[in-house]
Formats: structure tokens, sequence, C-alpha cells
């Protein structure tokens, strides 16, 4: 069935090195991506998404690209800062005739120390 | 502006109350969600809601019921609840476009004793 999956539950690096968290995906239909951040104590919300015109989302400096034939959708900095400190969610939209949901992974907690 | 808005924010109660989480959205969303988040279990949906009296089971709804009476609103009960029920409660809505894509309320932390 569809789903996904987010290999790290915890990733720890310095300020300043780049970022790198792995989402991969198992999907019935054509895939629509999403990142979600969660600060401590705070919701989640949309960090951005993929499209369908093959444009790459960026966002506060985070990017990620759709890529089918390898089912993943990998979330990007080049530089991390103490404030992307975070738990990131990746996310699939499931959507079955006019009805529609979004199948979370687990997450991954970035640490960025100084 | 867009916003998910829940109550309370915080609720402690004993085991075997009865419990109501209320959820608002002002955006008209046809679709809305109740989640709980526990620590490395990320987010658990628990129940779905289509529209006004059009609800279905999450991956989770055990021990838990809800309501849509408006579309702009959305609640949810436990009736009798249970300490494995603590835990931080989200509301989200979405529309039907852009992939469903939710927008979250600021949650409610929920401890049973």
């Amino acid at each position: 069935g569809d789903s996904v999956t987010q290999t790290e539950g915890l990733v720890t690096l310095t300020e300043g090195l780049p970022v790198m968290l792995n989402c991969t995906y198992q999907s019935t239909y054509s895939p629509f991506l999403f990142w979600y951040v969660q600060h401590l104590n705070e919701a989640p919300k949309l960090l951005l998404k993929s499209f369908t015109d093959n444009k790459r989302p960026e966002h506060q400096g985070f990017h990620a690209t759709l890529h089918k034939s390898s089912s993943s959708f990998h979330l990007q900095k080049s530089s991390a800062q103490l404030s992307d400190s975070a738990l990131y969610y990746c996310a699939l939209s499931l959507i079955t005739g006019n009805t529609g949901k979004l199948i979370f992974g687990l997450g991954t907690t970035l640490q960025v120390q100084p | 502006d867009m916003k998910v808005t829940q109550m309370p924010r915080y609720l402690i109660k004993r085991m075997g109350e009865n419990v109501l989480l209320e959820c608002g959205q002002d955006m008209s969303h046809e679709t809305m969600y109740w989640y709980r988040q526990d620590p490395g279990l990320g987010l658990q949906l628990i129940y779905i809601s289509y529209d006004v009296d059009s609800n279905s089971e999450g991956d989770i709804p055990k021990g838990y019921r809800v309501s849509r009476k408006k579309r702009e609103h959305f609640s949810l009960i436990l009736d009798s609840a249970k300490t494995n029920q603590t835990s931080v409660y989200f509301c989200a809505s979405s529309f039907s476009g852009q992939g469903y894509e939710q927008y979250f309320g600021p949650g409610t932390r929920l401890t049973v004793l």
C-alpha cells in the first residue's frame, strides 16, 4: 500500500554544515509530497510541497526534489542554522475519489549544534 | 487570515471522565482531521471528516468518537478517558485542491490521571 519512510529518527549536525533528511515513498498513483516542520511545542506547519511541473520547491533555504525513479523526496539545505532544530515530517497525499488525506512518515528530529 | 483553532490548549482529567476537544477553522475546508502525537510514533490519524455528518475512522479510532454538525467545527470525544489516551491532540483541515495540503491547529495537551 501507499506509505512514507523516513529512515533517520534523529540527525545531529553542526551549524553551517549541509542538511539532508531522507524521505522515500510508495504510491499507487502520481505522487504529491509534502515536508512539514514542527518546532518544539508548536503545531506542524507546511515547509514545502512538490509540484507537478517539475519545479523544485524552496522555502526558508530548504529545497526538495521529487525523483519518481527512486521514489524519493529528500529535504536539503546547504547550511544548517540553529533555528532549523525541529521535527520534520515527510507526507504523501493519498486521494481516493473525491476524498483525501496525508500519510505521514514517523518524522526526523534535526538537532543543530553550535 | 487562515486559521485552525483548538480548545482547550491544556486539559487534565481523571481516568473515567469524559473529554471534549474542540476544533474550528475559518477557511470553509470540507475535510477535517484529528491526530494524536506521541514521541516516536509520529502523527497518528484518529478520525477524518469529509463534511458535515460524514466521518470516517482513521488508523486508531478505538476509544474515540467525533462530531461534525457545522463545516467549520469538529469535535473529538473521549468517553471514559483512559490513562493511555494521555497525548497531544492536533486538529487539521484541508481542501480538495493542492493535494489535500493540511493546516494544523496549535494542539491540545491532554493528561489523563
